[in-house]
Protein backbone atom coordinates (compact mmCIF):
# COMPACT_ATOMS: atom_id res chain seq x y z
CA UNK A 1 0.00 0.00 0.00
CA UNK A 2 1.02 3.53 -0.80
CA UNK A 3 1.72 5.77 1.84
CA UNK A 4 2.01 8.51 -0.35
CA UNK A 5 -0.27 8.80 -3.57
CA UNK A 6 -0.21 10.91 -6.37
CA UNK A 7 -3.75 10.39 -7.56
CA UNK A 8 -3.29 12.39 -11.10
CA UNK A 9 -0.45 11.21 -13.29
CA UNK A 10 -0.65 14.02 -15.59
CA UNK A 11 -1.98 17.77 -15.81
CA UNK A 12 -1.84 19.98 -18.60
CA UNK A 13 -2.12 23.29 -17.84
CA UNK A 14 -1.88 26.91 -20.43
CA UNK A 15 0.78 28.71 -19.81
CA UNK A 16 -0.07 31.96 -17.32
CA UNK A 17 -2.33 29.53 -15.39
CA UNK A 18 -2.02 28.21 -12.36
CA UNK A 19 -0.92 24.76 -12.22
CA UNK A 20 -1.68 22.44 -9.17
CA UNK A 21 -0.48 19.69 -8.05
CA UNK A 22 -1.40 17.27 -5.29
CA UNK A 23 -0.73 14.49 -3.13
CA UNK A 24 -1.97 12.83 0.22
CA UNK A 25 -0.39 10.85 2.53
CA UNK A 26 -1.41 7.76 5.01
CA UNK A 27 1.33 7.86 7.57
CA UNK A 28 0.63 10.47 10.52
CA UNK A 29 4.46 10.15 11.48
CA UNK A 30 5.69 12.39 8.42
CA UNK A 31 6.79 15.18 9.93
CA UNK A 32 8.39 16.67 6.41
CA UNK A 33 7.19 16.80 2.66
CA UNK A 34 9.25 17.79 -0.06
CA UNK A 35 8.25 18.03 -3.86
CA UNK A 36 11.12 17.14 -6.67
CA UNK A 37 10.92 18.14 -10.34
CA UNK A 38 12.28 15.62 -13.17
CA UNK A 39 13.06 16.44 -16.81
CA UNK A 40 13.74 12.99 -18.96
CA UNK A 41 16.99 11.55 -18.55
CA UNK A 42 18.24 13.54 -15.24
CA UNK A 43 17.82 13.13 -11.45
CA UNK A 44 15.05 14.46 -10.02
CA UNK A 45 15.45 18.11 -8.76
CA UNK A 46 14.61 19.33 -5.02
CA UNK A 47 12.30 22.16 -5.68
CA UNK A 48 10.72 23.03 -2.24
CA UNK A 49 9.61 21.40 1.35
CA UNK A 50 7.51 22.22 4.23
CA UNK A 51 7.84 21.21 7.63
CA UNK A 52 4.47 19.75 9.66
CA UNK A 53 4.52 22.51 11.62
CA UNK A 54 3.59 25.00 9.08
CA UNK A 55 1.18 25.12 6.84
CA UNK A 56 2.06 26.97 3.65
CA UNK A 57 5.80 27.72 2.58
CA UNK A 58 6.26 30.15 -0.81
CA UNK A 59 9.26 30.17 -2.84
CA UNK A 60 8.75 32.28 -6.08
CA UNK A 61 6.25 31.25 -8.05
CA UNK A 62 5.81 28.11 -6.32
CA UNK A 63 4.26 27.53 -2.97
CA UNK A 64 3.59 24.58 -1.12
CA UNK A 65 0.30 24.07 1.03
CA UNK A 66 -0.29 21.76 3.57
CA UNK A 67 -3.28 20.40 5.65
CA UNK A 68 -2.56 18.12 8.52
CA UNK A 69 -5.71 17.33 8.90
CA UNK A 70 -7.13 15.91 5.74
CA UNK A 71 -3.44 14.74 4.85
CA UNK A 72 -2.93 16.64 2.04
CA UNK A 73 -0.45 18.65 0.51
CA UNK A 74 -0.40 20.31 -2.90
CA UNK A 75 2.23 22.63 -4.87
CA UNK A 76 0.81 25.75 -6.63
CA UNK A 77 2.87 27.36 -9.52
CA UNK A 78 1.55 30.64 -11.02
CA UNK A 79 1.91 31.40 -13.41
CA UNK A 80 2.91 28.53 -15.19
CA UNK A 81 5.83 28.26 -17.64
CA UNK A 82 6.74 25.96 -20.31
CA UNK A 83 10.10 25.24 -18.77
CA UNK A 84 8.07 24.04 -15.68
CA UNK A 85 6.79 20.50 -17.98
CA UNK A 86 8.23 17.98 -16.36
CA UNK A 87 7.18 15.38 -13.64
CA UNK A 88 6.79 16.51 -10.38
CA UNK A 89 7.35 14.03 -7.20
CA UNK A 90 5.86 14.16 -3.81
CA UNK A 91 8.18 13.02 -0.97
CA UNK A 92 7.68 12.58 2.71
CA UNK A 93 9.90 12.13 5.52
CA UNK A 94 9.30 10.76 9.24
CA UNK A 95 12.59 11.94 10.55
CA UNK A 96 13.29 9.23 11.82
CA UNK A 97 15.78 7.55 9.09
CA UNK A 98 17.37 10.67 7.22
CA UNK A 99 17.34 10.54 3.68
CA UNK A 100 14.82 7.70 3.56
CA UNK A 101 12.09 9.73 1.30
CA UNK A 102 8.91 7.88 0.49
CA UNK A 103 7.99 8.76 -3.08
CA UNK A 104 4.66 9.36 -4.88
CA UNK A 105 4.41 8.33 -8.24
CA UNK A 106 4.23 11.32 -9.79
CA UNK A 107 2.40 13.50 -11.95
CA UNK A 108 3.43 14.63 -15.62
CA UNK A 109 2.93 18.54 -16.23
CA UNK A 110 3.09 19.76 -19.58
CA UNK A 111 2.36 23.52 -19.97
CA UNK A 112 1.33 24.74 -23.17
CA UNK A 113 2.43 27.97 -25.15
CA UNK B 1 31.59 18.56 -12.94
CA UNK B 2 30.02 19.69 -9.53
CA UNK B 3 27.07 16.99 -9.34
CA UNK B 4 26.49 13.28 -8.31
CA UNK B 5 28.26 11.04 -11.11
CA UNK B 6 26.82 7.75 -12.01
CA UNK B 7 27.99 5.05 -14.32
CA UNK B 8 27.47 3.52 -15.98
CA UNK B 9 24.70 5.58 -17.86
CA UNK B 10 22.82 2.53 -19.57
CA UNK B 11 23.55 -1.48 -18.58
CA UNK B 12 22.19 -4.41 -20.56
CA UNK B 13 23.16 -7.46 -19.20
CA UNK B 14 21.46 -10.83 -18.96
CA UNK B 15 19.36 -13.15 -16.20
CA UNK B 16 21.87 -14.27 -13.84
CA UNK B 17 24.64 -11.65 -14.20
CA UNK B 18 26.66 -9.79 -11.49
CA UNK B 19 26.61 -6.10 -12.22
CA UNK B 20 28.08 -3.32 -10.80
CA UNK B 21 26.89 0.17 -10.47
CA UNK B 22 29.15 3.10 -9.83
CA UNK B 23 28.10 6.81 -7.95
CA UNK B 24 30.78 9.54 -6.90
CA UNK B 25 29.40 11.95 -4.60
CA UNK B 26 29.24 15.86 -4.95
CA UNK B 27 32.58 16.17 -3.30
CA UNK B 28 32.29 17.11 0.93
CA UNK B 29 29.27 15.20 0.85
CA UNK B 30 29.27 12.78 3.67
CA UNK B 31 25.81 10.83 3.39
CA UNK B 32 24.83 8.73 0.50
CA UNK B 33 21.57 7.61 -0.73
CA UNK B 34 20.76 4.42 -3.30
CA UNK B 35 17.41 4.87 -4.88
CA UNK B 36 15.47 2.61 -7.53
CA UNK B 37 12.88 3.75 -9.83
CA UNK B 38 10.78 1.42 -11.89
CA UNK B 39 8.78 2.31 -14.39
CA UNK B 40 5.81 4.48 -13.71
CA UNK B 41 6.90 4.45 -9.95
CA UNK B 42 8.93 7.29 -8.04
CA UNK B 43 11.81 6.64 -6.01
CA UNK B 44 12.25 3.55 -3.64
CA UNK B 45 14.57 3.81 -1.11
CA UNK B 46 17.50 0.92 -0.96
CA UNK B 47 20.27 2.16 1.52
CA UNK B 48 21.54 4.91 2.98
CA UNK B 49 25.03 5.71 3.78
CA UNK B 50 26.64 8.02 6.69
CA UNK B 51 30.59 8.14 5.75
CA UNK B 52 31.48 4.56 5.43
CA UNK B 53 29.01 2.65 7.34
CA UNK B 54 25.35 1.69 6.15
CA UNK B 55 23.23 3.57 8.69
CA UNK B 56 20.35 2.17 7.11
CA UNK B 57 20.05 -0.73 4.62
CA UNK B 58 16.38 -1.59 4.90
CA UNK B 59 15.55 -0.86 1.53
CA UNK B 60 17.80 -3.57 0.31
CA UNK B 61 14.91 -5.71 -1.56
CA UNK B 62 16.72 -9.01 -0.89
CA UNK B 63 20.24 -10.47 -0.08
CA UNK B 64 21.37 -9.72 -3.97
CA UNK B 65 22.08 -6.98 -3.49
CA UNK B 66 24.87 -5.41 -1.52
CA UNK B 67 26.33 -1.42 -1.47
CA UNK B 68 29.82 -0.54 -0.16
CA UNK B 69 31.81 2.78 0.53
CA UNK B 70 34.73 1.67 1.73
CA UNK B 71 36.51 4.94 1.31
CA UNK B 72 33.72 7.43 2.51
CA UNK B 73 33.07 8.70 -0.86
CA UNK B 74 32.58 6.45 -3.65
CA UNK B 75 29.84 3.87 -3.72
CA UNK B 76 29.53 0.82 -5.66
CA UNK B 77 25.78 -0.79 -6.22
CA UNK B 78 26.39 -4.51 -6.22
CA UNK B 79 23.84 -6.84 -7.95
CA UNK B 80 24.13 -10.91 -7.79
CA UNK B 81 22.28 -13.10 -10.28
CA UNK B 82 20.04 -10.56 -11.95
CA UNK B 83 16.38 -11.11 -12.39
CA UNK B 84 14.21 -9.11 -15.41
CA UNK B 85 12.51 -7.74 -12.31
CA UNK B 86 16.10 -5.94 -11.33
CA UNK B 87 15.24 -4.09 -14.50
CA UNK B 88 14.85 -0.18 -13.47
CA UNK B 89 16.72 3.09 -13.26
CA UNK B 90 19.14 2.85 -9.96
CA UNK B 91 19.39 6.60 -8.95
CA UNK B 92 22.22 7.93 -6.21
CA UNK B 93 22.15 10.77 -4.65
CA UNK B 94 24.51 12.46 -2.09
CA UNK B 95 23.86 15.66 0.90
CA UNK B 96 25.60 17.34 3.16
CA UNK B 97 26.01 15.85 6.89
CA UNK B 98 23.44 17.24 8.79
CA UNK B 99 21.19 17.82 6.96
CA UNK B 100 17.24 16.87 7.98
CA UNK B 101 15.60 18.12 5.96
CA UNK B 102 15.73 15.26 3.13
CA UNK B 103 16.65 17.60 0.50
CA UNK B 104 18.91 15.19 -1.39
CA UNK B 105 20.80 15.78 -4.66
CA UNK B 106 20.50 13.34 -7.25
CA UNK B 107 22.87 11.91 -10.41
CA UNK B 108 21.34 11.22 -13.76
CA UNK B 109 20.92 7.54 -13.13
CA UNK B 110 21.94 4.17 -14.14
CA UNK B 111 19.20 2.40 -16.45
CA UNK B 112 19.91 -1.20 -16.01
CA UNK B 113 17.95 -3.83 -18.12
CA UNK B 114 18.08 -7.35 -17.29
CA UNK B 115 17.05 -9.55 -20.72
Amino acid sequence: DQQVKQNSPSLSVQEGRISILNCDYTNSMFDYFLWYKKYPAEGPTFLISISSIKDKNEDGRFTVFLNKSAKHLSLHIVPSQPGDSAVYFCAASDGGSQGNLIFGKGTKLSVKP
Amino acid sequence: GAGVSQTPSNKVTEKGKYVELRCDPISGHTALYWYRQSLGQGPEFLIYFQGTGAADDSGLPNDRFFAVRPEGSVSTLKIQRTERGDSAVYLCASSSEGTVTGELFFGEGSRLTVL
